[in-house]
This record gives structure tokens, C-alpha cells and sequence, in this order.
């Protein structure tokens, strides 16, 4: 039982670089998310995904961008990277929008 | 307005006591509520979840959910240490499709001494 998987775990970055964190489900379930979760905060939503092809932006979208080509896969990308996007980035999944969110385990990013 | 408001904690009791963690929302608009327990470095687990007011018993955790007064809480009876985590409330369904994802609470932090 994967359910939702998150690639890379851990991450160091360079202020300008970019790179894609990606984010797998196997449940085939047709809304997933992105959120990030900074110290002593709750988790914000970055983005989230209906179903394939359609896409959305939630309460901090900015600097960030997603795409959405298969059920399966909704890869979130940083294209300049700044030291205000260190963060723990996690990625949810549910069969519907009122369905318990089922979540991976996060990617740890830090921006030097 | 979509503000969530928990207590960070820490809370810290003994083992076997009953913990009560809780919870408010400001926007009347929410339409079901869950909570989550996250342990350190991992991604949140989902502990209850309820569509209603009223009480939603599981094993040792019960979910207490009052819309009239905007009140959320999460009940642990005979608490253990594995226990020990950060629970997170998240009410859902703001914009009415539920599409828009979870807000979530900042959490509190329990500690179950042994």
C-alpha cells in the first residue's frame, strides 16, 4: 500500500535555482493537493488539482507553478527559488472534495 | 474569513488521563471537520472526521463537533505515550464543492508522560 508518495525527502537549494517535487498516488483518486506547513504554522494550501488537465490555485500559490497530466502524478514547480519558500512541502489525495485527505510525507526544502 | 484557532501547546499529562484538545473556526461556512495527528517528520494522519454536529466515537477518540457555537474538539481517553504527537483540526468545505482543500489549525502539541 504506497497511497501517496513524495520525492525528494530532504532538499537543499541555491536562491534562483529550480526544481520540480514530485508526487505520486496509486488510490486513482481524482483530487489532490499541494500544501506547505512552516514552523509552528498550519498547512497552507499552494494548489490543487480536480482531475487531469484541470488545475487551481489555493491561498499561497505565488512563486510556484503545477501540472496535472495523469491521475496519478501532480508535480508542483519552484522556478526561482527564494529563502521564503523553505518549508515542508506535502501533497494530499482524495477520491472527492469532502473525503479525508490522505497525505505523504512530505519533502523537507531549504533555500541558502 | 477562513481562520482556524488551536491552542499550540505544549500540552503535557500523565498517562491515562483523558486529554482534550480543541479548537474554533470563525466561518459558518464550513461544512465537515477532521482531525489529524502528525508525528515529528511525517506527513498528518487522519484521526476523525465528522459531517455534523454532535458527538462521533472511535475506539478511544471521540470528536466533538458544536457548529452553533463554532467549536471543535478531539477527546482521548486512557492516553498512552504513542500518543504523543501534534493534532491537527481542519474544517473543510468553504467554498461548498470542498475542491478548495482543508484549512487547517496551527495545531497543539501533546506530550504523554509515562
Amino acid at each position: 500500500n504506497a497511497g501517496v508518495t513524495q520525492t525528494p525527502k530532504f532538499r537543499i537549494l541555491k536562491i534562483g535555482q529550480s526544481m520540480t517535487l514530485q508526487c505520486t498516488q496509486d488510490m486513482n483518486h481524482n483530487y489532490m493537493y499541494w500544501y506547505r506547513q512552516d514552523p509552528g504554522m498550519g498547512l497552507k494550501l499552494i494548489y490543487y488539482s480536480v482531475g487531469a488537465g484541470i488545475t487551481d490555485k489555493g491561498e499561497v500559490p505565488n512563486g510556484y507553478n503545477v501540472s496535472r497530466s495523469t491521475t496519478e502524478d501532480f508535480p508542483l514547480r519552484l522556478e526561482l527559488a527564494a529563502p521564503s519558500q523553505t518549508s515542508v512541502y506535502f501533497c494530499a489525495s482524495t477520491p472527492a472534495g469532502n473525503q479525508p485527505q490522505h497525505f505523504g510525507d512530505g519533502t523537507r526544502l531549504s533555500i541558502l | 474569513q477562513k481562520e482556524v484557532e488551536q491552542d499550540p501547546g505544549p500540552l503535557s499529562v500523565p498517562e491515562g488521563a483523558i486529554v482534550s484538545l480543541n479548537c474554533t473556526y470563525s466561518n459558518s461556512a464550513f461544512q465537515y471537520f477532521m482531525w489529524y495527528r502528525q508525528y515529528s517528520r511525517k506527513g498528518p494522519e487522519l484521526l476523525m472526521y465528522t459531517y455534523s454536529s454532535g458527538n462521533k466515537e472511535d475506539g478511544r477518540f471521540t470528536a466533538q463537533v458544536d457548529k452553533s457555537s463554532k467549536y471543535i474538539s478531539l477527546f482521548i481517553r486512557d492516553s498512552q505515550p504513542s500518543d504523543s504527537a501534534t493534532y491537527l483540526c481542519a474544517p473543510g468545505g468553504y467554498s461548498g464543492g470542498g475542491a478548495d482543500g482543508l484549512t487547517f489549525g496551527k495545531g497543539t502539541h501533546l506530550i504523554i508522560q509515562p
